[in-house]
C-alpha cells in the first residue's frame, strides 16, 4: 500500500534555481527520508527526518516536516545540472519499522544548463 | 567496495518461464529487500528478509519466490505465474528494521518478457 505521494510529477528548472517538492502522506509515521534515482540506477539515501523533528539541512538539501499536514518538503538550493533525476520520498508508518516503508512515485527534477 | 550487487543488469525472459535475480551484499547487513519499479512510478515491496531463514510478503508477493540461506544473499525467482513480469527490480539492505534504518539499493535488474 503507497503512503506518500510527491508533487510536482515533475519539475523543470534553470541551473542556479532552487527546486521544492512536496510529499504527502496519510497515516501517521515514525520518520520520513528522502531518495534519490538517477535514470536507471539505484536509489541513494539523502536524509531522514524524525516526527519530532520539524527541519533538517543537509549540504544544499533542506527538508522540512509539518506532521500536522501530513507533509514534507525537500529544497534544493542553486541546483546544478547533476541534480537531475527523480527524488522520493519513503514513509514508515508509525509503530512499525523500516521493513514497512513505502515509497511514493517520485518527482522527477530537470536541471537545464 | 561494500555494497549490493545485483546480477543480471538486463535479462530477458520468454514467456513461461522461470527466471533468478541475483543479490548479494557485503555490508554485514541483516534484513534485505526486493522492491519492483514500474516506469515512472515508486517502488512496491515484494518481499524482505529480517534474518537469516525468514522472510516475508510484501505488498505484491504473488508470482514470486525467495531464499534467504544466507547472510549476504537473497535470490528473486520470477515465476511463471507473475502475469506482468516486465520492470525494473532493486535489491536493498538495511542493518536492520529497526525504525529509522537506512535502506541501501543496488543498481537494479531490468527483467524483459518477450
Amino acid at each position: 500500500s503507497q503512503q506518500g505521494e510527491e508533487d510536482p510529477q515533475a519539475l523543470s528548472i534553470q541551473e542556479g534555481e532552487n527546486a521544492t517538492m512536496n510529499c504527502s502522506y496519510k497515516t501517521s509515521i515514525n520518520n520520513l527520508q528522502w531518495y534519490r534515482q538517477n535514470s536507471g540506477r539505484g536509489l541513494v539515501h539523502l536524509i531522514l527526518i524524525r516526527s519530532n523533528e520539524r527541519e533538517k539541512h543537509s549540504g544544499r538539501l533542506r527538508v522540512t516536516l509539518d506532521t500536522s499536514k501530513k507533509s514534507s518538503s525537500l529544497l534544493i538550493t542553486a541546483s546544478r545540472a547533476a541534480d537531475t533525476a527523480s527524488y522520493f520520498c519513503a514513509t514508515e508508518p508509525y509503530n512499525t519499522n523500516a521493513g514497512k516503508s513505502t515509497f511514493g512515485d517520485g518527482t522527477t527534477l530537470t536541471v537545464k544548463p | 567496495d561494500g555494497g549490493i550487487t545485483q546480477s543480471p543488469k538486463y535479462l530477458f525472459r520468454k514467456e513461461g518461464q522461470n527466471v533468478t535475480l541475483s543479490c548479494e551484499q557485503n555490508l554485514n547487513h541483516d534484513a534485505m529487500y526486493w522492491y519492483r519499479q514500474d516506469p515512472g512510478q515508486g517502488l512496491r515491496l515484494i518481499y524482505y528478509s529480517q534474518i537469516v531463514n525468514d522472510f516475508q510478503k510484501g505488498d505484491i508477493a504473488e508470482g514470486y519466490s525467495v531464499s534467504r540461506e544466507k547472510k549476504e544473499s537473497f535470490p528473486l525467482t520470477v515465476t511463471s505465474a507473475q502475469k506482468n513480469p516486465t520492470a525494473f527490480y532493486l535489491c536493498a539492505s538495511s542493518p536492520g528494521t529497526r525504525s529509522g534504518n537506512t535502506i541501501f539499493f543496488g543498481e537494479g535488474s531490468w527483467l524483459n518478457v518477450v
